[in-house]
Order: structure tokens, then C-alpha cells, then sequence
């Protein structure tokens, strides 16, 4: 089994400043990572993922996450946020071999960009 | 229409109706989910259909009851609900492997009086 912590509910940021969102899991096995935005009255959307190869991932919007597997960590940057990045954003993780369905989710934080 | 799309999307009920939330999704994809959302909470994922069939039932209360006619619809029949029942209901689809994506539907925002 997996689980997924994300350390902050909640991050409020300026615009045009960086932020960071945290994500740590635990595994007894090698996982997939996976990182996704829902706006507003909106659903869930998939901003990157992390399958293999080069542990930083560049996502849609101008995000970008590092997967750290001494650390455990797989943590989302942005270097500078638009009022329209407000949002929750959720972390996510599944096994390798397993299937989609094994997807594990953080509890989200929401960022929140102020003008 | 493209995507992931839920019907209705808001819906308000007593806990003696019967009510159903409708999914569908128009992405050729082979699984599909229900997620329940409540506030400070990770998804829940309650149902998993893969094929037509359902392969994941996460000890959800039966009064929850799904139904997958065909790859493209999923439902959830809704019966002698419970005010902690009141959440945000996500569907999803994806190719049944796991570094698919999954897509979201926008969900049903359920309120139980």
C-alpha cells in the first residue's frame, strides 16, 4: 500500500513570486507520480507525471516537479505564479504493475495567488 | 461534447429520495471511476468498472449503488442517503494501465437535507 502527505493545505503567494508545493509519499515499492490541478467548479487535470527517466518534469502552465526518491519526495515549483494558478492541487501516486485504478491522492492544497 | 461530462451538476435531496448521478465519457477509454470528495480529504475512490466490470468496491455503504451499462456510462443510484453523504461526486475514465491518466468529469455537488 501507498500513501501520500502533502505538508501544506494551504499556500497563499503574490503574484509573479515562486512557490513551491510539497508532496512526500511512502511505498514499499517503486511508484509512478503524478500531479493534478483542479480549478474552481472544475475537475481534476492532470498537470504532469513522473513515469521514468530524468527525475524533473517540466507540466502544462509553466510548472515543473523533481522526483526525489532518497527523500521520498516529488514536489511541484512554479517560478512565477498568475492570479489564474489559483487553485488545488493534488499529488498523487500509483505502483509500478499495478494499474490505473491504485491511484493514491494527497489531501490537496490550495494555493492561492493574491494580486 | 468532448471529455468527461456529469450530470446533474448540482443536486440538493432528502434522505428518503432516490436519485441517480450520470456520467459519461466520450475519451474511448476502457475503466471508470467514482471518487467522493469532501473538504480536507483525500479522493475517496469508491468504484472501479473496468470492461463494464466493476473490479473495485472500497467498502462503500450500500445505499451507494453503481451501474455500468456500457464503456461509455457510468451511474450512481442514490437511495436513504445520510447528511455526511453531502461531497462533491467525481467521475473519471482511463485506459485500464497504470501510467494512464486519468480524466475528470467536473462532478455532481451533492447535498443531503
Amino acid at each position: 500500500a501507498q500513501s501520500v502527505t502533502q505538508l501544506d493545505s494551504q499556500v497563499p503567494v503574490f503574484e509573479e513570486a515562486p512557490v513551491e508545493l510539497r508532496c512526500n509519499y511512502s511505498s514499499s515499492v517503486s511508484v509512478y507520480l503524478f500531479w493534478y490541478v483542479q480549478y474552481p467548479n472544475q475537475g481534476l487535470q492532470l498537470l504532469l507525471k513522473y513515469l521514468s527517466g530524468s527525475t524533473l518534469v517540466k507540466g502544462i502552465n509553466g510548472f515543473e516537479a523533481e522526483f526525489n526518491k532518497s527523500q521520498t519526495s516529488f514536489h511541484l515549483r512554479k517560478p512565477s505564479v498568475h492570479i489564474s494558478d489559483t487553485a488545488e492541487y493534488f499529488c498523487a501516486v500509483t505502483p509500478l504493475g499495478g494499474s490505473a485504478r491504485q491511484l493514491t491522492f494527497g489531501s490537496g492544497t490550495q494555493l492561492t495567488v493574491l494580486p | 461534447e468532448t471529455g468527461v461530462t456529469q450530470t446533474p451538476r448540482h443536486l440538493v435531496m432528502g434522505m428518503t429520495n432516490k436519485k441517480s448521478l450520470k456520467c459519461e465519457q466520450h475519451l474511448g477509454h476502457n475503466a471508470m471511476y467514482w471518487y467522493k470528495q469532501s473538504a480536507k480529504k483525500p479522493l475517496e475512490l469508491m468504484f472501479v468498472y473496468s470492461l463494464e466490470e466493476r473490479v473495485e468496491n472500497n467498502s462503500v455503504p450500500s445505499r451507494f449503488s453503481p451501474e455500468c451499462p456500457n464503456s461509455s456510462h457510468l451511474f450512481l443510484h442514490l437511495h436513504t442517503l445520510q447528511p455526511e453523504d453531502s461531497a462533491l461526486y467525481l467521475c473519471a475514465s482511463s485506459q485500464d494501465g497504470n501510467t494512464d491518466t486519468q480524466y475528470f468529469g467536473p462532478g455532481t455537488r451533492l447535498t443531503v437535507l
